[in-house]
């Protein structure tokens, strides 16, 4: 099946830096790519809609200027998370999806944990 | 308001016996449903996908139902294995250019041997 990377896979930070998070599919091209967090033992939001070329589409609740979002390329999205404070730990998981295809393939998700 | 639901939030099954899980919506009419295993700490990844106008999905041990009537789908493991241990998402694809996808809570089954 298609392969959707992420990296990092893990991340540490302080409270206050910045983090960015990439988001590849290796072997397709994906206009739309999408980024969720999931918390503990709930399911995966969805925060915002990124497609190539555009601005990306933000759930209601989601600030577009602490989580920036940018789909430079067909195989590309990444997610900024500005000013990192503890309550934005969580999981970070990207998908595609194929345009050939109805299926969003996922990648692995980043641990990011804001001290 | 709009809701999915899993019924179970944990499932515990001896191996050798069948799994069924089980997801209803309210409020909904999805174009797809779509059933995914997530181990921990991983991503979501893809088993089966069904279509509104189709009844029932098939992929080896795997069987997916699809009552739009009744706004369920069912999810069966045939013979499963404590390999099979994990948790189970479902997932409506409600339509529309963007191909959102809104998910359930999850189902965590646990095979025992």
């Amino acid at each position: 099946g298609a392969v959707v990377s992420q990296h990092p896979s893990r991340v540490i930070c302080k409270s206050g830096t910045s983090v960015k998070i990439e988001c590849r599919s290796l072997d397709f091209q994906a206009t739309t790519m999408f980024w969720y967090r999931q918390f503990p033992k709930q399911s995966l939001m969805l925060m915002a809609t990124s497609n190539e070329g555009s601005k990306a589409t933000y759930e209601q609740g989601v600030e577009k200027d602490k989580f920036l979002i940018n789909h430079a390329s067909l195989t590309l999205s990444t997610l900024t998370v500005t000013s990192a404070h503890p309550e934005d730990s969580s999981f970070y998981i990207c998908s595609a999806r194929d345009h050939l295809a109805a299926t969003q393939y996922f990648g692995p998700g980043t641990r990011l944990l804001v001290l | 308001s709009q809701k999915i639901e899993q019924n179970s939030e944990a499932l515990n099954i001896q191996e050798g016996k069948t799994a069924t899980l089980t997801c209803n919506y309210t409020n909904y009419s999805p174009a797809y449903l779509q059933w995914y295993r997530q181990d921990p700490g991983r991503g979501p990844v893809f088993l089966l996908l069904i279509r509104e106008n189709e009844k029932e999905k098939r992929k080896e041990r795997l069987k997916v139902t699809f009552d739009t009537t009744l706004k369920q789908s069912l999810f069966h493991i045939t013979a499963s294995q404590p390999a099979d241990s994990a948790t189970y998402l479902c997932a409506l694809d409600i339509g529309g250019s963007q191909g959102n996808l809104i998910f359930g809570k999850g189902t965590k089954l646990s095979v025992k041997p």
